[in-house]
């Protein structure tokens, strides 16, 4: 089965700190994508990655970034977090060329 | 550019059939998918169908596909208050960078009642 793990159900943060939230999958996949989840909007996509120290912006990277060291692990990084910031990220991975993505459980960040 | 659009809420009684719809702008999708996403998870795939074809059956699920009005539908037959989650439509096109872009809809909330 493929996993692909997500750092932390839920998290707190307050208003300007630095936030980082992990993804990690164990099958080899070069795809790694992180949504944001939203009621009503469905999913948006943040950013994407395609190799290792690749990445490409989605329909909203304004207030993130993201690492990608290691193929299977893709981080996304809120350089300073902002209440607008709260929200359900979901982190997904797919094989080069397929488009089946496999999902994460999700990570619940609430911004104070 | 591509947009997918799906009702937010339906309501069904356990035994009946539930069918969701989603209406997809891009004529030049590749697949169309179905996820499920149940309370505090991710998004599971449920099925996916080709552009070319028309239908597809999956036991209890059956995905139709009309091109000519870009509409998809998702019908669960016997639907079980297990099948309560929040359904997505998506869809994937190629794009000038070689890869394919997946595009999520709003997602519909099935609420199935005892």
């Amino acid at each position: 089965d493929v996993k692909v793990t997500q750092s932390s159900r839920y998290l707190v943060k307050r208003t300007g700190e630095k936030v980082f939230l992990e993804c990690v999958q164990d099958m080899d996949h070069e795809n790694m994508f992180w949504y944001r989840q939203d009621p009503g909007l469905g999913l948006r996509l943040i950013y994407f990655s395609y190799d290792v120290k690749m990445k490409e912006k989605g329909d909203i990277p304004e207030g993130y970034s993201v690492s990608r060291e290691k193929k299977e692990r893709f981080s996304l990084i809120l350089e300073s977090a902002s209440t607008n910031q709260t929200s359900m990220y979901l982190c997904a991975s797919s094989y080069g060329g397929q488009e089946t993505q496999y999902f994460g459980p999700g990570t619940r960040l609430l911004v104070l | 550019g591509e947009d997918v659009e799906q009702s937010l809420f339906l309501s069904v009684r356990e035994g009946d059939s539930s069918v969701i719809n989603c209406t997809y702008t891009d004529s030049s999708s590749t697949y169309l998918y179905w996820y499920k996403q149940e309370p505090g998870a991710g998004l599971q795939l449920l099925t996916y169908i080709f552009s070319n074809m028309d239908m597809k059956q999956d036991q209890r699920l059956t995905v139709l596909l009309n091109k000519k009005d870009k509409h998809l539908s998702l019908r669960i037959a016997d639907t079980q208050t297990g099948d309560s989650a929040i359904y997505f439509c998506a869809e994937s096109i190629g794009n000038s960078g070689g890869y394919q872009k997946v595009t999520f809809g709003t997602g519909t909330k099935l609420q199935v009642i005892p």
